[in-house]
């Protein structure tokens, strides 16, 4: 079964700095990745996937995350955070037509 | 398109009550999941249901069951509330035609069980 790893349940940047969001996975078969935000209060927003095309994906608000198959990694990264990037983020997996499968989530704060 | 609308947003019930949780998905996705959201456990898979049928079950107890509609609108019900059935249920749609497999949610609804 597939199974999702976000290492770090929170991390702390200052605001202009890079921004890196880890996440590993494992799966049995070539998997479907996603990343997701949540803002308080809200429902999840998709940032960006990975369904086998490029390897490096570039989402809304400037995100990009590339997929590593050698180390089963989809780190999320941002080369300048913003203060509106503070927010839970979450690393999701899925084979096929099965459920999605998601990380515990990283809550990301931005320091001014 | 209008986004994915989930009724009532916030709702609170008392232990061994029942609630019903109402989801619209997107115009023309046919396929619903439903999630439960705790901070202990994060996000858990409860339900998919596609053209009226229950595709993909999560591992929660009887007491949580679904249906969806012709209309592909879909309802969760979960009888006999306990305490820790406190949670944000989100609600997900999805088109299903094209392989993206991109699932777009709504803005939950925000249970408390007192």
């Amino acid at each position: 079964a597939q199974s999702v790893t976000q290492l770090g349940s929170h991390v702390s940047v200052s605001e202009g700095a890079l921004v890196l969001l880890r996440c590993n996975y494992s799966s049995s078969v070539p998997p479907y990745l996603f990343w997701y935000v949540q803002y308080p209060n809200q429902g999840l927003q998709l940032l960006l996937k990975y369904t086998s095309a490029a390897t490096l994906v570039k989402g809304i608000n400037g995100f990009e995350a590339e997929f590593k198959k050698s180390e089963t990694s989809f780190h999320l990264t941002k080369p300048s955070a913003h203060m509106s990037d503070a927010a839970e983020y979450f690393c999701a997996v899925r084979e096929g037509n099965t459920p999605l499968v998601f990380g515990k989530g990283t809550r990301l704060s931005v320091i001014a | 398109k209008a986004g994915v609308t989930q009724t009532p947003r916030y709702l609170i019930k008392t232990r061994g009550q029942q609630v019903t949780l109402s989801c619209s998905p997107i115009s023309g996705h046919r396929s619903v999941s439903w999630y439960q959201q705790t901070p202990g456990q994060g996000l858990q898979f409860l339900f998919e249901y596609f053209s009226e049928t229950q595709r993909n079950k999560g591992n929660f107890p009887g007491r949580f069951s679904g249906r969806q509609f012709s209309n592909s609108r879909s309802e969760m019900n979960v009888s006999t509330l306990e305490l820790g059935d406190s949670a944000l249920y989100l609600c997900a749609s999805s088109f299903l035609g094209d392989n993206s497999y991109e699932q777009y949610f709504g803005p939950g609804t925000r249970l408390t069980v007192t």
